[in-house]
C-alpha cells in the first residue's frame, strides 16, 4: 500500500547541515521526490532520484536512497535562514503518474 | 513560462454558495492534478486528468465536488454548496508525463463560513 511517513519537526542553526528523514512502504516506487513549500506558496520541486540510485548530489543538496529499509533522506549542507520552510517527500508508484506525498517536514533554521 | 496559473488566490464565501477554483496549467502538460492541503490531512488527492479525461477521481470527498477540463489549458474543480469543513488551501498542479514530476500553482485560499 501507500504509505509515506516523516517526522513533522527539525530546528537547526544556520550554517550546520540539515538531514530531512522519510519512509515509504511500497517496493514498486520508481522515482522519489523532494518538495519544497514557503509560506503562502505552492510546492516547488527541489531534486528527485530514480529507485536504482542510492545516491545523487545538486549543490547543497544531497539525497540518499537504502531501497533495502525504504529510507529516504536529504541533506542541506550550509542550512540557511532562507532554507526555513516545509520539506515534502514523495513517490511514484510502477505503472502510476500520480505521486503520494508525506505529511511534510517543518525546517527552522535560527540565526 | 508562466507557470501553472490558479484564481482567484483567496476566496471567502458563504456556507451553502457555489465556489468555483480555477487553474491553467503550463502549456505542453498533459497532465492535470487537484490537491487540497490542511493542517489536518496534510496534502490530499482530489483527482486527475490526463490529456483532458479524468483518471482517478477516487480523492473527491463528495458529490459536492466536482471538476473539468474542457480543454488542454484550463481546469475548473467546483463544490456545491460549499461547507466550512471544505476550508483549505487547494492547489492545481501539472506534469508533461510519468516521472517528471509536478509544477505546482500557488494554491487557492477557500474559507467557508
Amino acid at each position: 500500500g501507500e504509505d509515506v511517513e516523516q517526522s513533522l519537526f527539525l530546528s537547526v542553526r544556520e550554517g550546520d547541515s540539515s538531514v530531512i528523514n522519510c519512509t515509504y512502504t511500497d517496493s514498486s516506487s520508481t522515482y522519489l521526490y523532494w518538495y519544497k513549500q514557503e509560506p503562502g506558496a505552492g510546492l516547488q520541486l527541489l531534486t528527485y532520484i530514480f529507485s536504482n540510485m542510492d545516491m545523487k548530489q545538486d549543490q547543497r543538496l544531497t539525497v540518499l536512497l537504502n531501497k533495502k529499509d525504504k529510507h529516504l533522506s536529504l541533506r542541506i549542507a550550509d542550512t540557511q535562514t532562507g532554507d526555513s520552510a516545509i520539506y515534502f517527500c514523495a513517490e511514484t508508484l510502477l505503472g502510476f503518474q500520480k505521486l503520494v506525498f508525506g505529511t511534510g517536514t517543518r525546517l527552522l533554521v535560527s540565526p | 513560462d508562466a507557470g501553472v496559473i490558479q484564481s482567484p488566490r483567496h476566496e471567502v464565501t458563504e456556507m451553502g454558495q457555489e465556489v468555483t477554483l480555477r487553474c491553467k496549467p503550463i502549456s505542453g502538460h498533459n497532465s492535470l492534478f487537484w490537491y487540497r492541503q490542511t493542517m489536518m490531512r496534510g496534502l490530499e488527492l482530489l483527482i486527475y486528468f490526463n490529456n483532458n479525461v479524468p483518471i482517478d477521481d477516487s480523492g473527491m470527498p463528495e458529490d459536492r465536488f466536482s471538476a473539468k477540463m474542457p480543454n488542454a489549458s484550463f481546469s475548473t474543480l467546483k463544490i456545491q454548496p460549499s461547507e466550512p469543513r471544505d476550508s483549505a488551501v487547494y492547489f492545481c498542479a501539472s506534469s508533461p508525463g510519468q516521472n517528471y514530476g509536478y509544477t505546482f500553482g500557488s494554491g487557492t485560499r477557500l474559507t467557508v463560513v
